[in-house]
């Protein structure tokens, strides 16, 4: 079974940083490329972060290059979003998801909440 | 940045009818384009990939057509399960971008 299990939400002030962790099993961890989305609450689905199986390329959204690191440690199965300088409208449910073809996103975890507030 | 235009913003249907849901690009896409599913409390979902290519798992009464800027996601006969609500998503150029999503209510 395909768990992806993020972790690292909470609740922090402006200015403030996170890191998020995803824990990934089930599947080839180190083959696939990985991808950090959020929504803020009652809001749709922004594309965050997203980086490629072996680390050789990374990409960031607008709103968070500078301030947001994805990164991942294929021995442990995990991806990682350094959340820097953290604003109130970073506020969201956090998801990890698997690529598919570049960049689709078929397997998704269950969320962790960041609130900046 | 690639906007996704989506419509209705809400659809309201009853159990065993059709559902067609639309989504436009601002520019040309060719079929890099996904639709998803989302329920209240509840990670998306991969319905749709390359525009038509239904993901693993997914019932056959999904369908998704269209290239370049037009696409549309159908689905038959729907079921209570059904009524959620569908974001379209591409991914032919950066940023990645999704659609505002379209609500699928029961009527």
């Amino acid at each position: 079974e395909v768990q992806m299990v993020e972790s690292g939400g909470g609740l922090v002030q402006p200015g403030e940083s996170l890191r998020l962790s995803c824990v990934v099993s089930g599947l080839a961890f180190g083959s696939s490329d990985m991808g950090w989305l959020r929504q803020a609450p009652g809001k749709g689905l922004e594309w965050v972060a997203a980086i490629t199986s072996a680390s050789e390329s990374s990409r960031h959204a607008d709103s968070v290059r500078g301030r947001f690191i994805i990164s991942r440690d294929n021995s442990k199965n995990t991806l990682y979003l350094q959340m820097n300088s953290l604003r109130s409208d970073d506020t969201a449910v956090y998801y990890c998801a698997k690529g598919l073809i570049r960049w689709a996103f078929d397997i998704w975890g269950q969320g962790t909440m960041v609130t900046v507030s | 940045e690639i906007v996704l235009t989506q419509s209705p913003a809400t659809l309201s249907l009853s159990p065993g009818e059709r559902a067609t849901l639309s989504c436009r690009a601002s520019e040309s896409i060719s079929i890099n384009f996904a639709w998803y599913q989302q329920k209240p409390g509840q990670a998306p979902r991969l319905l749709i990939y390359d525009a038509s290519t239904r993901a693993t798992g997914i019932p056959a009464r999904f369908s998704g057509s269209g290239s370049g800027t037009d696409f549309t996601l159908t689905i038959n006969s729907l079921e209570p399960d059904d009524f959620a609500v569908y974001f379209c998503q591409q991914r032919s150029d950066w940023p990645l971008t999704f659609g505002q999503g379209t609500r699928l209510d029961i009527k």
